[in-house]
């Protein structure tokens, strides 16, 4: 497709379970972001790739949360034992190349832990 | 480190009147600026850019923004709103290289007939 995509779009499971959110970014895409926008906040910085390369972490909220993106492309963010703290807009961005100011967003995933 | 101040969290405007939502940006070095909106169930779009070239900046759908490094400010401007502009509204600022956006808090607009 022409831009960025997500999936689930919607996503509800319960405490404690795993729950994996995919992103599939532009074609040719260098770099990676995931965003995690609570409800009635702007989006907030969870960590970034370049090509499979895990670039910053900083802002995983804890070791519930990790990323990968084993082939350069598409994306995984994955919380464990998941919380209702963790219910949020997940959102997923790429740019065209490492450095590159402009990112372009995906749909997002809603996650509800109930 | 670097923050955005979005002066306000609601803005409501008649059809055809012009628009303005406010922001104010805190940062050490010169920044990138970013304008994003937000229509329901949809992603964030670009609205527009100011990477350091003219200070007044075009965007999409007539809107524009002009940056004011005395007053640390990037508000966003349309001369006549559209019904369709009925949307949430984040300012954005980005240091240079592999850093992350920082979000403002976001503004709703809402456009009355």
């Amino acid at each position: 497709g022409a831009g960025v995509s997500q999936s689930p779009r919607y996503k509800v499971t319960k405490r404690g379970q795993d729950v994996a959110l995919r992103c599939d970014p532009i074609s040719g895409h260098v770099s990676l972001y995931w965003y995690r926008q609570a409800l009635g906040q702007g989006p907030e910085f969870l960590t970034y790739f370049n090509y499979e390369a895990q670039q910053d972490k900083s802002g995983l909220p804890n070791d519930r949360f990790s990323a990968e993106r084993p082939e350069g492309s598409i994306s995984t963010l994955t919380i464990q034992r998941t919380e209702q703290r963790d219910s949020a807009m997940y959102r997923c961005a790429s740019s065209s190349q490492s450095g590159s100011d402009t990112q372009y967003f995906g749909p997002g995933t809603r996650l509800t832990v109930l | 480190a670097q923050s955005v101040t979005q002066l306000d969290s609601h803005v409501s405007v008649s059809e055809g009147t012009p628009v303005l939502l406010r922001c104010n940006y805190s940062s050490s070095y010169s920044p990138s600026l970013f304008w994003y909106v937000q229509h329901p169930n949809k992603g964030l779009q670009l609205l527009l850019k100011y990477t350091s070239a003219a200070t007044l900046v075009k965007g999409i759908n007539g809107f524009e923004a002009e940056f004011k490094k005395s007053e640390t400010s990037f508000h966003l401007t349309k001369p006549s709103a559209h019904m369709s502009d009925a949307a949430e509204y984040f300012c954005v600022v980005k240091l240079s290289g592999n850093t992350p956006l920082v979000f403002g808090k976001g503004t709703r607009l809402s456009v009355i007939a």
